[in-house]
């Protein structure tokens, strides 16, 4: 049981350059979300998925694509990256009754230069 | 939409004692309040929450304290060790076909030996 999986940990990335970071999880979570995370910002929202075939808008969308097509799966795809994208991004996952709460994978550190 | 607000957004304690930090929610149809724990250059991390419909949770040095009316919760650690020093998150979860989380901008404890 790996929990949830980023890859990759570092990327640097041109300006305009356009990239997808991997998330899987292998709990069987119906809910996935990414989030970044700034400094002094806290973990803001850009998309969440409720399952398979769902997906939907959080706080900090644009310049983001996600997609499910499967439970475990939930890419995250930025399409011509800005230096304002540079952040750490994390995916999480939850369980429909919240019994445990979030759990995150280990972050991707994007450098956007 | 939710609105956390989290103070403070550093706290300095001798070990030893005890370190208390506060979170206001503005929505309340909120229902669920986790706490995590971030250690530098890691994953947020669960470490307690709590359900509306109860006041208080205790784990072992950590506690949790939820005031529904004034729409404020507050996450206690006493006897606190080096151990303890992290950023931690409050957040608060609006139940409903998607557990909307907001979280707070977290608050950076530093415990001094």
């Amino acid at each position: 049981n790996a929990g949830v999986t980023q890859t990759p940990k570092f990327q640097v990335l041109k300006t305009g350059q356009s990239m997808t970071l991997q998330c899987a999880q292998d709990m069987n979570h119906e809910y996935m979300s990414w989030y970044r995370q700034d400094p002094g910002m806290g973990l803001r929202l850009i998309h969440y998925s409720v399952g398979a075939g769902i997906t939907d808008q959080g706080e900090v969308p644009n310049g983001y694509n996600v997609s499910r097509s499967t439970t475990e799966d939930f890419p995250l795809r930025l399409l011509s990256a800005a230096p304002s994208q540079t952040s750490v991004y994390f995916c999480a996952s939850i369980d429909r009754q919240r019994i445990y709460g979030y759990t995150f994978g280990s972050g991707t550190r994007l450098t956007v230069v | 939409g939710e609105n956390v607000e989290q103070h403070p957004s550093t706290l300095s304690v001798q070990e030893g004692d005890s370190a208390v930090i506060k979170c206001t929610y503005s929505d309340s149809a909120s229902n669920y309040f986790p706490w995590y724990k971030q250690e530098l250059g890691k994953r947020p991390q669960l470490i307690i929450d709590i359900r509306s419909n109860v006041g208080e949770k205790k784990d072992q040095r950590i506690a949790v304290t939820l005031n529904k009316t004034a729409k404020h919760f507050s996450l206690h650690i006493t006897e606190t060790q080096p151990e303890d020093s992290a950023v931690y998150f409050c957040a608060a979860t609006v139940s409903g076909g998607y557990q909307k989380v907001t979280f707070g901008t977290g608050t950076k404890l530093q415990v001094i030996p």
